[in-house]
């Protein structure tokens, strides 16, 4: 069974600058999940959707950063304009039992 | 509001036994899971506890009391592919779109 898949796997960019991140989840997850862990940190939520309903996107910062998930697939998730501080790493997980997360290799984002 | 806590940083030997805690205060409480995270790596799910006791997975025990708001990781016969991150994670809800909550993570190394 492959895994969740995420690009890319590394990204460097200026403050104020836009960036991306792809994630397909593992086939037949329902439900796709993005944290963003800081280093020395746990995961911490920014959005969670069910199929391609969005569940809980209360400490996403909707001022800047932006999620979809067409189809009930595919997800990406967009910072514009970046920050200092987001710099971290970009987890994307699905699940089929809530508990049981399964999560991709992660994006690490560096801002300068 | 929501807290989780456990120690920072764990240290011993191969072959030992290491129990790492964790409490929590939360506004609702469905569930205990445990995740391990090597340096660089994406979180893996190790055990989840919805009930009081033990769980065991081979090496690995999970223990849960709702009453103390307690749990624990332990890890037996200890090997130095055990120096990891791991974290206690809580589901505040029992809903299909309820997200974990994760603590800041304890820090194993395992010395020879």
């Amino acid at each position: 069974e492959a895994g969740v898949a995420q690009s890319p796997r590394y990204k460097i960019i200026e403050k104020r600058q836009s960036v991306a991140f792809w994630c397909n989840p593992i086939s037949g997850h329902a439900t796709l999940y993005w944290y963003q862990q800081i280093l020395g940190q746990g995961p911490k939520l920014l959005i969670q959707f069910q199929n391609n309903g969005v569940v809980d996107d209360s400490q996403l910062p909707k001022d800047r950063f932006s999620a979809e998930r067409l189809k009930g697939v595919d997800s990406t998730l967009k910072i514009q304009p970046a920050k200092l501080e987001d710099s971290a790493v970009y987890l994307c997980a699905s699940s089929y039992r809530h508990y049981e997360q399964y999560f991709g290799p992660g994006t690490r984002l560096t801002v300068t | 509001g929501q807290s989780l806590e456990q120690p920072s940083e764990v240290t011993a030997v191969e072959g030992a036994i290491v129990q790492i805690n964790c409490t929590y205060q939360t506004s609702g409480f469905y569930g205990l899971s445990w995740y391990q995270q090597h340096d660089g790596g994406a979180p893996t799910f190790l055990s989840y506890n919805a009930l009081d006791g033990l769980e065991e997975t081979g090496r690995f025990s999970s223990f849960l009391s709702r009453s103390d708001s307690y749990g624990y990781l332990l890890l037996q016969e200890l090997q130095m592919k055990d120096s990891a991150s791991y974290f206690c994670a809580v589901r505040e809800g029992d809903q299909a779109g309820t997200a974990l909550i994760f603590g800041k993570g304890t820090t194993l190394s395992v010395s020879s």
